[in-house]
Parts: C-alpha cells; structure tokens; sequence
C-alpha cells in the first residue's frame, strides 16, 4: 500500500521568505510518482509540479522546486520568495504504477499563510 | 490546456433524493477516472475508480450502491448519491489522468449539502 505523510498542519511565513512544506511517503512500487497540489479556498486543485522516481535532478517550476531525497523517502516542496497569494492548502501525493490504475494518494495537507 | 470539467458546482437537496453530479474530460478521452471526497479540512479521500465500459472499483468502506457510478463513454463519468442523507454533505471533486505519470486534472468539485 502506499502511503503519503505531511507532518505540518499549519505553517505560518512572512511574505518573501521561502518555505519548506514536509512530504515523506511510503510504497513497494519501484516506479512512482509524486506530485505537489495547491488547493485555495475555492476546493479547486492546481497542480504545481511533478517527480518521477528515475528523475535524477530535483523537479522546478518557477518558484517551485522539488526536494527529491529517494533514500530518505522525501519529497519537500519548496517555495522561493512567497506572495500573499501563496496562502492555500499544499497536498503531497503519490501514484504508482502497480495495481493499474494508477490512482493518486494524498497526504494530510497542510495549510500555509503568508503574512504581509 | 486538458481541462475536466464537472457539475454541478455546489447542489442542495433534501434528505431522501438523489443527486447527480457529472464530470467530463473536455479534450481528452479518460478510459479512467477518479472520484473523490473531501470534508471541511481534511484531506481528499479516494472513493473509486471509474471505467469505461466496467464497473467501477470502490475503496474500502464506500457502499457502492449509495453512490453510483457509470462511465458512459470516454469523456464522461457520473457520481450519483442516492438517498442522500446530512451525512453525505461534502466536498466531491473528480479527477481524470491523461495518461502515463502525467498529472491527475481535476474538476472544479461540488459542494454538496443535504438538509
């Protein structure tokens, strides 16, 4: 079974400074992928970026990087210089390619605000 | 880009009557898509799996006939909660995969609350 674990219910950060949201998962799949959602207050999902397990360079959106340390089974999402607009739910997730259909797993989430 | 599309965006009903709620790939066809729900700060939560052409697949513990599941074709998958009751009042939201490991693409979800 897989499992996503987000250990950060809340996270507070001044706006500009960067930030780090936990991801630590868990899987018997040797081929996964993981991926970082925004959810704001409207419930819709926004994904932000994706990586794959062989990907050997760390995954980067703009102002979102992907923290990829397989050994340890972590997948933090960092975010460089935050904008009040950042203020949202962050889910980390997982697929995996055994079992077929590859459905996605969310970890607990956790809330970040952005403080002017 | 691929867009799901899914509604309605928030319903009302009554305890007793079913609801439906659709969830289309707009430019994409989804032999698979994905039903979740969410309650208020809590996570998603994996309902099933829909399939085109087959039955879908429940996760433990969702009764498959209080929420009903076709997938008409290849672009359209239907959530009916029947019988609704306060308890069923979430966050319903519907994903599909293009593809691959290529991101999930979800609907805009629908609020459900049952008086």
């Amino acid at each position: 079974a897989q499992k996503i674990t987000q250990t950060q219910p809340g996270m507070f950060v001044q706006e500009k400074e960067a930030v780090t949201l936990d991801c630590t998962y868990d899987t018997s799949d040797q081929s996964y992928g993981l991926f970082w959602y925004k959810q704001p207050s409207s419930g819709e999902m926004i994904f932000l970026i994706y990586q794959g397990s062989y990907d050997e360079q760390n995954a980067t959106e703009g102002r979102y990087s992907l923290n990829f340390q397989k050994a340890r089974k972590s997948a933090n999402l960092v975010i460089s210089a935050s904008q009040l607009g950042d203020s949202a739910m962050y889910f980390c997730a997982m697929r995996g390619s055994i079992q077929g259909a590859q459905k996605l797993v969310f970890g607990q989430g956790t809330r970040l605000t952005i403080n002017p | 880009g691929a867009v799901v599309s899914q509604h309605p965006s928030w319903v009302i009903c009554k305890s007793g009557t079913s609801v439906k709620i659709e969830c289309r790939s707009l430019d994409f066809q989804a032999t698979t898509m994905f039903w979740y729900r969410q309650f208020p700060k809590q996570s998603l939560m994996l309902m099933a799996t829909s399939n085109e052409g087959s039955k879908a697949t429940y996760e433990q513990g969702v009764e498959k006939d209080k929420f009903l599941i076709n997938h008409a074709s290849l672009t359209l998958s239907t959530l009916t909660v029947t019988s609704a009751h306060p308890e069923d009042s979430s966050f319903y939201i519907c994903s599909a995969p293009e593809g691959g490991f290529s991101p999930l693409h979800f609907g805009n979800g629908t609020r459900l609350t049952v008086t």
